[in-house]
C-alpha cells in the first residue's frame, strides 16, 4: 500500500496561484495519482487524476514528474471557497486516505 | 449532489441498539465502499464490494456489519457500538476498482453519535 506525504497545511490569499506537492515513493507501475477536496462534513470528492506528465481540468493541474514519485497539484486563483483539506492519494486496487493538506485562502 | 445518497443523516443510538445505515448510488457501478471520519483523523477505509461481492476488510470489529444485496445498495449493520464508534460513515461507489475505473463518488455521509 502506497502512502503519501504532503504537508498539514497551507494559507494563501485570494486570487493567488496554489500548489500543493505530494511525495509517494513506494507508487507502483499500475498506480495513479489522484487529488481529493473534502469540506467539513462531506464527503470528498474527485479533482483529477493521472499516471504521468501533466493533466489539466476545468479547475487544477497536475504535474508529475518522470519518475513518479511526487506530484503537484496547481490551483490557479484560487478563492475563498477553496478553503478545504487537499488529500493526496495513490490509487491502484487499493486507496489511502492520508491526513491531506488544510488549505485556508485567506481574503 | 454527487449520485450517492446515504440515510439517515444523523443518529443518535444507545450502546445497546441495533441500527442501520443505508447508502444507494444511481450511477450504474459496480464497486462500493465505507469510509469512517473520526474528529481530526483520515478517512479510514471499512470494507469494499465489488460486484456485490466483499473484497475488502479492514479489521473493523464485528458490531459492524456490512450487507450489499445488489449493485446500487449497501448497508452498515451496527450493534452495540461504543462512544469511540461515533464518527461520520461515508458511502462511495466507483465504476471498478482497477486504476483510471476507481474515481470515488461519496455521498454526504451518516453523522453517528453513540451515548
Amino acid at each position: 500500500l502506497a502512502k503519501t506525504t504532503q504537508p498539514i497545511s497551507m494559507d494563501s490569499y485570494e486570487g493567488q496561484e496554489v500548489n500543493i506537492t505530494c511525495s509517494h515513493n513506494n507508487i507502483a507501475t499500475n498506480d495513479y495519482i489522484t487529488w481529493y477536496q473534502q469540506f467539513p462534513s462531506q464527503g470528498p470528492r474527485f479533482i483529477i487524476q493521472g499516471y504521468k506528465t501533466k493533466v489539466t481540468n476545468e479547475v487544477a493541474s497536475l504535474f508529475i514528474p518522470a519518475d513518479r514519485k511526487s506530484s503537484t497539484l496547481s490551483l490557479p486563483r484560487v478563492s475563498l471557497s477553496d478553503t478545504a483539506v487537499y488529500y493526496c492519494l495513490v490509487t491502484g486496487n487499493q486507496f489511502y486516505f492520508g491526513t491531506g493538506t488544510s488549505l485556508t485562502v485567506i481574503p | 449532489e454527487t449520485g450517492v445518497t446515504q440515510t439517515p443523516r444523523h443518529l443518535v443510538m444507545g450502546m445497546t441498539n441495533k441500527k442501520s445505515l443505508k447508502c444507494e448510488q444511481h450511477l450504474g457501478h459496480n464497486a462500493m465502499y465505507w469510509y469512517k471520519q473520526s474528529a481530526k483523523k483520515p478517512l479510514e477505509l471499512m470494507f469494499v464490494y465489488s460486484l456485490e461481492e466483499r473484497v475488502e476488510n479492514n479489521s473493523v470489529p464485528s458490531r459492524f456489519s456490512p450487507e450489499c444485496p445488489n449493485s446500487s445498495h449497501l448497508f452498515l449493520h451496527l450493534h452495540t457500538l461504543q462512544p469511540e464508534d461515533s464518527a461520520l460513515y461515508l458511502c462511495a461507489s466507483s465504476q471498478g476498482r482497477e486504476a483510471s475505473y476507481n474515481e470515488q463518488f461519496f455521498g454526504p455521509g451518516t453523522r453517528l453519535t453513540v451515548l
